[in-house]
């Protein structure tokens, strides 16, 4: 059974448009993640989302804005995208979390995103 | 704010060889240090998580050691194989993990 799952796999769309990655975790995990992964492989992260609320929200345009209607679920929505957006994007959970604790976070297998 | 190097860059090495994978942190403060694995086009496995507390974790081949005092974490391969061929990525846990740049190991047969 798959931890950590997301969809698409891969995503190729037209600059200007807006697209959605789902994320979806049977863990019972209590903490979701949204990490960018650059073409010079270097991981970053973007949101993090514990009982549906958000805790970690680095600089990120207001472009990207991410969606939690459950706690197994965190979905990522970008609006109006740009060249620069092509990456390959990472979801991830973990047990508790939160911004002053940190647990093992498992990752999902990546959305490669293809700005054309 | 933290920042997490990972050197080498690249590694190329014969099958057999014992080898030794290097990250350093700028911030001590950490509650844990996690090593990953990355295969091509693939997610991210978690390898080793060594809690702050801790000096050292083994699974199997490997061996991961954090120095919190001098900033350092290593992992050690022993008797590499072709199917260690991979991307090693280090990560920070303070409250979010903060990610090195990765070393690309290939081991030849």
């Amino acid at each position: 059974d798959t931890a950590v799952s997301q969809t698409p796999k891969y995503l190729v769309t037209q600059m200007g448009n807006d697209k959605s990655i789902k994320c979806e975790q049977n863990l019972g995990h209590d903490t979701m993640y949204w990490y960018k992964q650059d073409s010079k492989k270097f991981l970053k992260i973007m949101f993090s989302y514990n009982n549906k609320e958000l805790i970690i929200n680095e600089t990120v345009p207001n472009r990207f804005s991410p969606k939690s209607p459950d706690k197994a679920h965190l979905n990522l929505h970008i609006n109006s995208l740009e060249l620069g957006d092509s990456a390959v994007y990472f979801c991830a959970s973990s047990r508790g979390g939160g911004a002053s604790s940190y647990n093992e976070q498992f990752f999902g297998p990546g959305t490669r995103l293809t700005v054309l | 704010k933290q920042e997490v190097t990972q050197i080498p860059a690249a590694l190329s090495v014969p099958e057999g060889e014992n080898l030794v994978l290097n990250c350093s942190f700028t911030d001590s403060a950490i509650y844990n240090l996690q090593w990953f694995r990355q295969d091509p086009g693939k997610g991210l496995t978690s390898l080793l998580l060594i809690q702050s507390s801790q000096r050292e974790q083994t699974s199997g081949r490997l061996n991961a050691s954090l120095d919190k005092s001098s900033g350092r974490s290593t992992l050690y391969i022993a008797a590499s194989q072709p199917g260690d061929s991979a991307t090693y990525l280090c990560a920070s846990a303070g409250n979010m993990l903060t990610f090195g740049g990765g070393t690309r190991l290939m081991v030849k047969p």
